[in-house]
């Protein structure tokens, strides 16, 4: 079974600029979460969707965004992006998202902003 | 809001056992997790507790709790490859979103 896949891998923005970023959960799997991880701060929930709606949201100002479309996979978008929003950003996906399931994590893409 | 307080990094032996301590306060607990976390990787499942006690799975256990808001993670025979960091994460509060603690860097020498 193939795992969390996220893209890009890498990516490198100048302030102001936006991202998209992408997650593909395992197969089945219906509940998708994202983070932010920085040095500073560990790792930060931003938001939750389940069958194409968010269902639990992080303390993020409303530059971060996302959603999910009907196979299950998510897009994070930041718009007017800032030097404090350089950080690891991971997708996790369970299959129903309740406190028995297990978050599986993608590798994660590394977003850098100049 | 809650709180989780781990140290931040701890060193031990190969061959050593370690616990790494974690902290919590928090309304409405619906469960902790423990994951572990390589350089540069993505973070994976250790364990997951929502009752007291101890979880026994190979060489790592884990023990929850709830009274006095506290968890241990515990490694036996200690091997280079689990230098890593050990993230705690808690769900509460009518969610079963976990929020994760900074992490603790286990440094593991020879």
């Amino acid at each position: 079974k193939a795992g969390v896949t996220q893209t890009p891998r890498y990516l490198i923005k100048t302030r102001g600029q936006q991202v998209t970023l992408s997650c593909s959960p395992i197969s089945g799997h219906r509940s998708v979460s994202w983070y932010q991880q920085t040095p500073g701060q560990g790792l930060q929930f931003l938001f939750e969707y389940f069958s194409e709606t968010q269902r639990n949201k992080g303390n993020f100002p409303g530059r971060f965004s996302g959603r999910q479309f009907s196979n299950s996979r998510s897009e994070m978008n930041v718009s007017t992006l800032e030097l404090g929003d350089s950080a690891l950003y991971l997708c996790a996906s369970s299959r129903i998202g309740t406190n028995t399931d297990t978050q599986y994590f993608g590798p994660g893409t590394r977003l850098t902003v100049l | 809001g809650q709180n989780i307080d781990q140290p931040t990094e701890m060193t031990a032996t190969e061959g050593a056992i370690v616990q790494i301590n974690c902290t919590y306060q928090t309304s409405g607990f619906n469960g902790l997790f423990w994951y572990q976390q390589h350089a540069g990787e993505a973070p994976t499942f250790l364990s997951y507790n929502v009752l007291d006690g101890l979880e026994e799975k190979g060489r790592f256990s884990s023990f929850l709790s709830r009274s006095k808001g506290y968890s241990y993670l515990l490694l036996k025979e200690l091997q280079m490859k689990d230098s890593a960091s050990y993230l705690c994460a808690v769900a509460s509060g009518g969610s079963y979103i976990p929020t994760f603690g900074r992490g603790t860097s286990l440094i593991v020498h020879p």
